[in-house]
């Protein structure tokens, strides 16, 4: 059965560096998400992306993050300058259609010391 | 805008019996989605179950079941059976067309042996 994949499964970094979280959405379908859950509370949408570009994005997705899909099977979240309050989970997501429901990956740890 | 709210943030059943879990959700469109997804231990997020709002038949999906009931805006999940492998937080969710998933605070249910 085809899933979502996601690289690395924990990073860790110091604050202020640039991190690049990757996922491999499902090969048929056209929209991607990124969700992020900080320990013991909700998973909160960032942004979906369809057709190249950004669908929408939330309150979160400052200009501190951006997407990209350099190819036709990565879709990357590249966090600028991290701080300390962006240690959280990071999930991936994809859909053949929206809305439809979306499969996740297993998620990147990530974690700004 | 969607609110999905989840009163019960613990719950506990023994094994082989049925536990039933609450979500109540908030949205003015008539056409949308709700679902229930599953983080187990492992904090990779499962699909569960999902429901469209026009469907007046529950959703099923082996031992789980929903009960949608739309005039209320409720959308619980009835787990027969219970299994240890059951044991994970439970996030409800809804999908608004032309928005993205909201999802709930997440009940945390443990399976006893």
């Amino acid at each position: 059965e085809p899933e979502v994949t996601q690289t690395p499964s924990h990073q860790v970094t110091q604050m202020g560096q640039e991190v690049i979280l990757r996922c491999v959405p499902i090969s048929n379908h056209l929209y991607f998400y990124w969700y992020r859950q900080i320990l013991g509370q909700k998973v909160e949408f960032l942004v979906s992306f369809y057709n190249n570009e950004i669908s929408e994005k939330s309150e979160i997705f400052d200009d501190q993050f951006s997407v990209e899909r350099p190819d036709g099977s990565n879709f990357t979240l590249k966090i600028r300058s991290t701080k300390l309050e962006d240690s959280a989970m990071y999930f991936c997501a994809s859909s053949e259609a929206h809305p439809k429901e979306q499969y996740f990956g297993p998620g990147t740890r990530l974690t700004v010391t | 805008a969607q609110t999905v709210t989840q009163s019960q943030p613990e719950m506990s059943v023994q094994e082989a019996e049925t536990v039933t879990l609450s979500c109540t959700y908030d949205t003015s469109e008539s056409n949308y989605y709700l679902f229930w997804y599953k983080q187990p231990p492992s904090r990779q997020m499962i699909l569960v179950i999902r429901q469209e709002a026009y469907k007046q038949q529950n959703a099923t999906e082996n031992r789980f079941s929903v009960n949608f009931q739309k005039a209320a805006k409720s959308f619980s999940l009835k787990i027969s059976d219970s299994q240890l492998g059951d044991t994970a937080m439970y996030f409800c969710a809804s999908l608004d067309y032309g928005q993205n998933f909201v999802f709930g605070p997440g009940t945390r249910l443990s399976v006893l042996p």
